[in-house]
């Protein structure tokens, strides 16, 4: 099978711009995790999905940010505007049931860097 | 104060050696728990999961769990170059995990 995908693998931009981050899940995954790696706050949990229904944004840093699952196959996340110290690792990962139960699996990541 | 501590490291140590790295937490209501590996520039990815207190054992790595001191290891056993990598622990909380701040390891031959 394959695994989560995540794209792009890097992302560029200046500050304002607006940045869109794509998942896809693993095919059969009942559950989808949007998580923000820094060095500063380690790995956090933005939002998750259930059958592409959000359960919790409580992790959503601000208004600027916002996530879609329209399928069981593909979610976004979106930051608009984005600003500097949204600079980090985003990754995605999925299960199949809730995430104590079943591991979740990671893609490799987006890359954000806002100058 | 985190609801997860885990000292960041780094660790360096010689080939063959044990390692032991370890989180503290401080929510009760934590059941599940995890270790994560997580190499340069790649996603985390499940290593060990833990429901009960006591140990639980795979190959050279070997997860214990005290929950009376809220206290989790990660033993690894015969260490070699390519266990270097950021190990997360990761505790369950309602339907989300809570992740530690990862233990930079480095295992030099």
């Amino acid at each position: 099978d394959a695994g989560v995908i995540q794209s792009p693998r890097h992302e560029v931009t200046e500050m304002g711009q607006e940045v869109t981050l794509r998942c896809k899940p693993i095919s059969g995954h009942d559950y989808l995790f949007w998580y923000r790696q820094t060095m500063m706050r380690g790995l956090e949990l933005l939002i998750y999905f259930n059958n592409n229904v959000p359960i919790d944004d409580s992790g959503m840093p601000e208004d600027r940010f916002s996530a879609k699952m329209p399928n069981a196959s593909f979610s976004t996340l979106k930051i608009q505007p984005s600003e500097p110290r949204d600079s980090a690792v985003y990754f995605c990962a999925s299960s199949r049931q809730g995430p104590g139960n079943q591991p979740q699996h990671f893609g490799d990541g987006t890359r954000l860097s806002i100058l | 104060q985190k609801e997860v501590e885990q000292d960041p490291g780094p660790l360096s140590v010689p080939e063959g050696a044990i390692v032991s790295l370890n989180c503290t937490y401080s929510n009760s209501a934590f059941q599940y728990f995890m270790w994560y590996r997580q190499y340069s520039r790649k996603g985390p990815e499940l290593l060990m999961y833990t429901y009960s207190s006591g140990n639980k054992e795979d190959g050279r790595f070997t997860a214990q769990v005290d929950k009376s001191s809220k206290y989790i290891s990660l033993f690894i056993r015969d260490s070699q170059p390519s266990d270097s990598a950021t190990y997360l622990c990761a505790m369950r909380d309602g339907n989300k995990l809570v992740f530690g701040a990862g233990t930079i390891l480095r295992v030099k031959s």
